[in-house]
């Protein structure tokens, strides 16, 4: 199915810095999600947004559905080592089960 | 916690030689899916069940069967695994289908073939 445009592909940063990363798309979408995996694990859901304008925070993770509905970022503040691993945003329009696109993944490296 | 559980975690098999991998929910949902992901790809939708109804992807081969019982049991069979069947393999489950029901999920299987 389609991708999303998602940046950055990787990202290394020292512990304690802020982190960001976004998904963009020439589509509209009804909801954003952003998910993280572990190594070796399935996606963890961390934030569902569902309204274009949305911000929603989840600890140290904070998330924006676009205003145009083609775009959300996800910043992660005061990094930490465990927030290694790979970030994928998605998205959900329509009806169906392949009306789900992921982006290609932000793999975030945490140096301590 | 409700959540959606895969078994078993690793797999392997040699070539040709069918495996079944296996997922179960106490989420209650409609919808379960199964997604396959390779190194550190987003995952690739291979076919879902909406209730009983099964749904094929059009590029699933044929290799891949699924399975669900019951609501809260779905199985991936492969019939034939290759090579380029080794992966990582996802269950996902959703309340129902519309654009608003995220999808959770499992710890995945992890597929050797040797």
């Amino acid at each position: 199915g389609q991708q999303l445009n998602q940046s950055p592909q990787s990202m290394f940063i020292q512990e304690g810095e802020d982190v960001s990363m976004n998904c963009t798309s020439s589509s509209i979408f009804n909801t954003w999600l952003w998910y993280k995996q572990d190594p070796g694990e399935g996606p963890v859901l961390l934030i569902a947004l569902y309204k274009a304008g949305e911000l929603t925070s989840n600890g140290r993770l904070t998330a924006q559905f676009g205003i145009t509905r083609k775009d959300s970022f996800l910043n992660i503040s005061a990094s930490i080592p465990s927030d290694v691993g790979i970030y994928f945003c998605a998205a959900l329009r329509g009806t169906g089960a392949n009306n789900l696109f992921f982006g290609t993944g932000t793999r975030l490296t945490v140096i301590p | 916690d409700a959540m959606v559980i895969q078994n078993p975690r690793y797999q392997v098999t040699q070539f040709g030689k069918p495996v079944t991998l296996s997922c179960s929910q106490t989420l209650n949902h409609n919808v379960m899916y199964w997604y396959q992901q390779k190194s550190s790809q987003a995952p690739k939708l291979l076919f879902h069940y909406y209730d009983k109804d099964f749904n094929n992807e059009a590029d699933t081969p044929d290799n891949f069967q699924s399975r669900r019982p019951n609501t809260s049991f779905c199985f991936l069979d492969i019939r034939s695994p290759g090579l380029g069947d080794a992966a990582m393999y996802l269950c996902a489950t959703s309340r129902d289908r519309i654009s608003t029901d995220t999808q959770y999920f499992g710890p995945g299987t992890r597929l050797t073939v040797l």
